[in-house]
């Protein structure tokens, strides 16, 4: 089964609007992370936002939000006043099995949602 | 100067050539990765290394070599490889192997002829 799932290969957003890229995730484990990564064209991952299991705000960083509801599993990026250089791949990712005491797993990435910003 | 370094950024090989991707990272995190990025498939994770001991090695063919003599550098040997090894490989780094984000370098994009 899919850890990770995002369900829109691609969208499209009109420069300045907001846009929700959706995620959901899977696990059993009650101490993981949640994260969001940017690939540009160029190929470079970059990360952008890191939610924890146990958070119990939202993450937010500049113009990107992540709407954390956990009982849903769900772990969506919202970007605020889309710029024409939020162009690019989105991917979500999780790391579980956090606590102390276990080992940590990799991060496991989703399929990745194609945003393209329009002028 | 980028925290996670990856050369080279473009690579052509044949199926019989022997080459080696190369990755650094200026960080000072513990922990370093190879990920493999086919198209129209997720992020796949080959090697993990941490405290340049390997701790996982997801089931990669052994044409896929990985060497990691300290903990900023990362290597990853190809001999013999086959045209569906051509991919995006991606390299990246973690302070630790838990609740840390990780750190990509922009990747080395393979075409094996």
């Amino acid at each position: 089964a899919q850890k990770i799932t995002q369900t829109q290969p691609g969208m499209f957003v009109q420069e300045k609007e907001a846009v929700t890229l959706d995620c959901t995730y899977d696990t059993s484990d009650q101490s993981y992370g949640l994260f969001w990564y940017k690939q540009p064209s160029s190929g470079e991952m970059i990360f952008l936002i890191y939610q924890g299991s146990y958070d119990e705000q939202n993450a937010t960083e500049g113009r990107y939000s992540l709407n954390f509801q956990k009982a849903r599993k769900s772990a969506n990026l919202v970007i605020s006043a889309s710029q024409l250089g939020d162009s690019a791949m989105y991917f979500c990712a999780m790391r579980e099995r956090l606590i102390s005491s276990g080992s940590a797993r990799q991060l496991t990435f989703g399929s990745g949602t194609q945003l393209t910003v329009l002028p | 100067e980028t925290g996670v370094t990856q050369t080279p950024r473009h690579l052509v090989m044949g199926m019989t050539n022997k080459k080696s991707l190369k990755c650094e990272q200026h960080l000072g995190h513990n922990a370093m990765y190879w990920y493999k990025q086919s198209a129209k498939k997720p992020l796949e994770l080959m090697f993990v290394y941490n405290f340049k001991e390997q701790t996982e090695n997801n089931s990669v063919p052994s044409r896929f070599s990985p060497e990691c003599p300290n903990s900023s550098h990362l290597f990853l040997h190809l001999h013999t490889l086959q045209p569906e090894d051509s991919a995006l490989y991606l390299c990246a780094s973690s302070q630790g192997l838990k609740n840390t984000e990780a750190f990509f370098g922009q990747g080395t994009r393979l075409t094996v002829v």
